[in-house]
C-alpha cells in the first residue's frame, strides 16, 4: 500500500508563473489536508478537502491560491502568479475519516522555489 | 487562537545522551496533543499522542505526558541514537477541528556518534 504521494518533489517557478502541486492520498483515504511550511517555521494548515468538496479553507490566502480534490485523480493545490513569498514546502496529508481518532499520513512534500 | 511553542534548535547531542524537547501550548478548548517526527527528505510521521490530561504517549523509546496544569507536553528519550536525528514537531488539535493541526516551529535534533 503506497503512502501519500506528492509530486513534483521540487518545483521552480519564476515570479508571475503558475504552480500546480499534486497529492495522491493513500488508497481508501477520502480526506486530504494541505499544509505549508515556510522557512524556519512550523507547518500551517491551509485547506481540508473531501472528494469534490472543500470542507475548511480557513488557512488559504484569499487570492491566487485554490485547491481541489476531484472524484477521480489527485488533489491539486494551485498557486497563480507566484511571488517569492510563496517559496515554501507544501505538505499533503490524508486520512480515511475526519475524526481525531484517525491517524494522518503525510507525504514527503513539494518544495516550491520562486525565483 | 490556538498556538504551540517549542524550544528552538538545533539540539546537538552525543549518542546515548538524554533528550528533552520542551513544548507548551495555548488552546481555546480541550486539545489533543501530538509529537510528529520528520526524518531528512521525508514527510512527517506521528510519533506519539495523548488525548487527555495525565495521559502518557510513548513510542520508540520516546515519551511525553499531557500536563494540563502547566499546559505542556515535553518530549523525552532516555538514550538517543544517531538514527533519532530529525526535526520534531509538537502539535495540537481541538475538536471539532479533527485533523486540522496547529504545529509548533519544530526542533532539529542532531545526534553524533
Amino acid at each position: 500500500n503506497a503512502g501519500v504521494m506528492q509530486n513534483p518533489r521540487h518545483l521552480v517557478r519564476r515570479r508571475g508563473q503558475e504552480a500546480r502541486l499534486r497529492c495522491s492520498p493513500m488508497k481508501g483515504h477520502s480526506h486530504v489536508y494541505w499544509y505549508r511550511q515556510l522557512p524556519e517555521e512550523g507547518l500551517k494548515f491551509m485547506v481540508y478537502l473531501q472528494k469534490e468538496n472543500i470542507i475548511d479553507e480557513s488557512g488559504m490566502p484569499k487570492e491566487r491560491f485554490s485547491a481541489e480534490f476531484p472524484k477521480e485523480g489527485p488533489s491539486i493545490l494551485r498557486i497563480q502568479q507566484v511571488v517569492r513569498g510563496d517559496s515554501a514546502a507544501y505538505f499533503c496529508a490524508s486520512s480515511p475519516l475526519s475524526g481525531l481518532e484517525e491517524k494522518l499520513f503525510f507525504g514527503s512534500g513539494t518544495q516550491l522555489s520562486v525565483l | 487562537g490556538d498556538s504551540v511553542t517549542q524550544m528552538e534548535g538545533p539540539v546537538t547531542l552525543s549518542e546515548e545522551a538524554f533528550l528533552t524537547i520542551n513544548c507548551t501550548y495555548t488552546a481555546t478548548g480541550y486539545p489533543s496533543l501530538f509529537w510528529y517526527v520528520q526524518y531528512p527528505g521525508e514527510g512527517l510521521q506521528l510519533l506519539l499522542k495523548a488525548t487527555k490530561a495525565d495521559d502518557k504517549g510513548s513510542n520508540k523509546g520516546f515519551e511525553a505526558t499531557y500536563r494540563k496544569e502547566t499546559t505542556s507536553f515535553h518530549l523525552e528519550k532516555g538514550s538517543v541514537q544517531v538514527s533519532d536525528s530529525a526535526v520534531y514537531f509538537c502539535a495540537l488539535s481541538v475538536e471539532p477541528a479533527g485533523n486540522k493541526l496547529t504545529f509548533g516551529g519544530g526542533t532539529r535534533v542532531l545526534v553524533k556518534p
